[in-house]
């Protein structure tokens, strides 16, 4: 099993929908999370880390399920610049820093 | 935020030889770093952990013999891909972390793609 699992996408949208990503991670000893945003050809950028108590940046909300190791991002009010892939990550294991990456949902908004 | 550089952004070679990429940590001390691969649509893979003044740890599958990694100071880890094939084609990612209390963040360099013909 891997350890971080998301939905496969892609995602299609028009401007101003609203678009919600799942994932859920196996490792219930693990630390940190976060939502990373990657453009094509591009490095991954740090989007939002999510915490327990869910948060809120703009347009985007993590939420974080430690009972069921389930993490969202919900984009409201989608703009053409939302484009990209989206990797849900997680922090953990026995190495410092040692971050474990979904597979990544493509999303297209369209006008 | 901090800022990872690597060098070269894009690199073609011939099939057989060495190629060497940099990753350095430009205003911060990275005792470790890490180095991923991603082939197309696929999601980034950790390779090795790269730590300073140490030798690197592999991840199952990659070969030790075959990607040298040298983490020779607090801000620089290089990683060499030798006797490149065209299956090394790729884009090759590092990235450094910096913590401080009740933080932790990890910064991505933007990534070297390797061409092998």
């Amino acid at each position: 099993r891997k350890e971080v699992e998301q939905d496969p996408g892609p995602f299609n949208v028009p401007e101003g929908a609203t678009v919600a990503f799942n994932c859920t991670y196996s490792n219930s000893a693990s630390q940190s999370f976060f939502w990373y945003r990657q453009d094509c050809r591009k490095e991954p950028k740090l989007l939002m880390s999510v915490y327990s108590s869910g948060n809120e940046d703009g347009r985007f909300t993590a939420q974080l399920n430690r009972a069921s190791q389930y993490i969202s991002l919900l984009i409201r009010d989608s703009k053409l610049s939302d484009s990209a892939t989206y990797l849900c990550v997680v922090l953990g294991g026995s190495t410092l820093g040692r971050l474990y990456f979904g597979r990544g949902t493509q999303l297209t908004v369209w006008p | 935020g901090a800022v990872v550089s690597q060098h070269p952004s894009r690199v073609i070679c011939k099939s057989g030889t060495s190629v060497k990429i940099e990753c350095r940590s430009l205003d911060f001390q990275a005792t470790t770093m890490f180095w991923y691969r991603q082939f197309p649509k696929q999601s980034l893979m950790l390779m090795a952990t790269s730590n300073e003044g140490s030798k690197a740890t592999y991840e199952q599958g990659v070969e030790k013999d075959k990607f040298l990694i040298n983490h020779a100071s607090l801000t620089l880890s290089t990683l060499t891909v030798t006797s490149a094939h065209p299956e090394d084609s790729s884009f090759y990612i590092c990235s450094a972390g910096e913590s401080g209390p009740g933080l932790y963040e990890q910064y991505f360099g933007p990534g070297t793609r390797l061409t092998v013909t």
